[in-house]
């Protein structure tokens, strides 16, 4: 697609459901990163993938969170028994170059969770 | 989590003045990347920096990549309304990992 696509956009969960966000990259591109942003701060990375290898998971806030690209393109973000604390934006990127020292971020409109 | 220290946290500017924000890091960073944030949209990026002392411009917009590689400065020339939002800086150490590490942001208001 032109750019990152996610979904939904909207979330509104009780406390304790399970929660599972989609994104979907620009084409070819070859790394996927997700980020969470709490209001009124700057994003915080929690994962990276380079193809379908997830290559870096130390931003996982704890094992109730799970990310998955299995075929190298779309990523579901899977947050188990959410907590009031998970409420926040949930922001997908995608870069080109998985192994050089360029690679531009390009971000999705990123999908707001809401624990209740 | 590891946020860059931007500053100011917030200004208030007159249509037409020029702005200059920056970005600051305790590391050393390879690649500085700057994006602007509307309220409920995604980031968007509008000027990437690969070289120490590398100066680029976009449009109204100019960025520098500090000479000591732990900082980087956002300048915009004769604001315009459109230019509020949120600005925030992102820094990359490219060894051993190629996460982004994000500032913790400069809301810019423009008063017209």
């Amino acid at each position: 697609g032109a750019g990152v696509s996610q979904s939904p956009r909207y979330k509104v969960a009780k406390r304790g459901q399970d929660v599972a966000l989609r994104c979907d990259p620009i084409s070819g591109h070859v790394s996927l990163f997700w980020y969470q942003q709490a209001l009124g701060q700057g994003p915080e990375f929690l994962t990276y993938f380079q193809n379908e290898a997830q290559l870096d998971k130390s931003g996982l806030p704890s094992d109730r969170f799970f990310a998955e690209r299995p075929e190298g393109s779309v990523s579901t973000l899977k947050i188990q028994r959410t907590q009031q604390e998970d409420s926040a934006v949930y922001l997908c990127a995608s870069s080109g170059w998985g192994s050089s020292n360029t690679g531009e971020l390009f971000f999705g409109e990123g999908s707001r969770l809401t624990v209740l | 989590g590891q946020q860059l220290n931007q500053s100011p946290q917030s200004m208030f500017i007159q249509e037409g003045e020029d702005v200059s924000m920056n970005c600051t890091s305790s590391s050393i960073f390879n690649t500085w990347l700057w994006y602007k944030q509307d309220p409920g949209e995604g980031p968007v990026l509008l000027i990437a920096l690969y070289k120490a002392g590398e100066l680029t411009s976009n449009g109204r917009l100019t960025a520098q990549f500090g000479i000591t590689r732990k900082d980087s400065f956002l300048n915009i020339s004769a604001s315009i309304p459109s230019d509020v939002g949120i600005y925030f800086c992102a820094g990359r150490r490219d060894s051993g990992t190629y996460k982004y590490i994000f500032g913790t942001g400069t809301r810019l208001k423009v008063l017209a």
